[in-house]
């Protein structure tokens, strides 16, 4: 079964670095997404990716974020100055229709960000 | 705005007996609904989803959900635990492109 990948799974960096989390997604899939979980906290909804340009994005999503589809297959999340308050465990999620089709979003399995 | 509700951070039951694991939304429209399973240290594993279809959905090991839009009610059940059903379960419902979580419910499963 097709599966969404990340990497790293673990990262860790110091408060005020740049840090770039990357995913793959299901390779026919055309919509993406980026979530995040605060330890022990529900999964919060960051920003979705389509077409080049993104379609909807939470109010978490501040300018230090960014994200971008360097390829045909890569989609990033950008933090350019991280805080302590972004640790966090961050999810990729994919679709192959858009918000009026009930498509299942796959996610993959996480990359877990510890800024120190 | 849309919610989602999750009545009871965490629940425990025994081996065998019912799991029942509360969800409610609040949408002007029903929306699409979803239960996720999170293991530890794991991503979410999509357990099964309301499409409107069916008001009764099955998903996998088990589990079920009926959607009650006069309730706007959610629940997911399963007749008889597992030990290994022991995780984090997360309700959730998909408006527009982002998909909104309940807080999670976490399923504990005693021997």
């Amino acid at each position: 079964e097709p599966e969404v990948t990340q990497t790293p799974s673990h990262q860790v960096t110091q408060m005020g670095q740049e840090v770039i989390l990357r995913c793959v997604p299901i390779s026919n899939h055309l919509y993406f997404y980026w979530y995040r979980q605060i330890l022990g906290q529900k999964v919060e909804f960051l920003v979705s990716f389509y077409n080049n340009e993104i379609s909807e994005k939470s109010e978490i999503f501040d300018d230090q974020f960014s994200v971008e589809r360097p390829d045909g297959s890569n989609f990033t999340l950008k933090i350019r100055s991280t805080k302590l308050e972004d640790s966090a465990m961050y999810f990729c999620a994919s679709t192959f229709s858009g918000p009026s089709a009930p498509d299942t979003q796959y996610f993959g399995p996480g990359t877990r960000l510890t800024v120190l | 705005a849309q919610s989602v509700t999750q009545l009871g951070s965490h629940v425990s039951v025994s081996e065998g007996a019912l799991v029942l694991l509360r969800c409610n939304y609040s949408s002007s429209v029903p929306p699409y609904l979803f239960w996720y399973v999170q293991y530890p240290n794991q991503g979410l594993q999509l357990l099964l989803k309301y499409t409107s279809a069916a008001t009764l959905v099955k998903g996998i090991n088990g589990f079920e959900a009926e959607f009650k839009k006069s309730e706007t009610s959610f629940h997911l059940t399963k007749p008889s635990a597992h030990m290994s059903d022991a995780a984090e379960y997360f309700c959730a419902a998909r408006g527009g492109f982002k998909t909104i979580f309940g807080a999670g419910t976490r399923l504990f499963v005693k021997a």
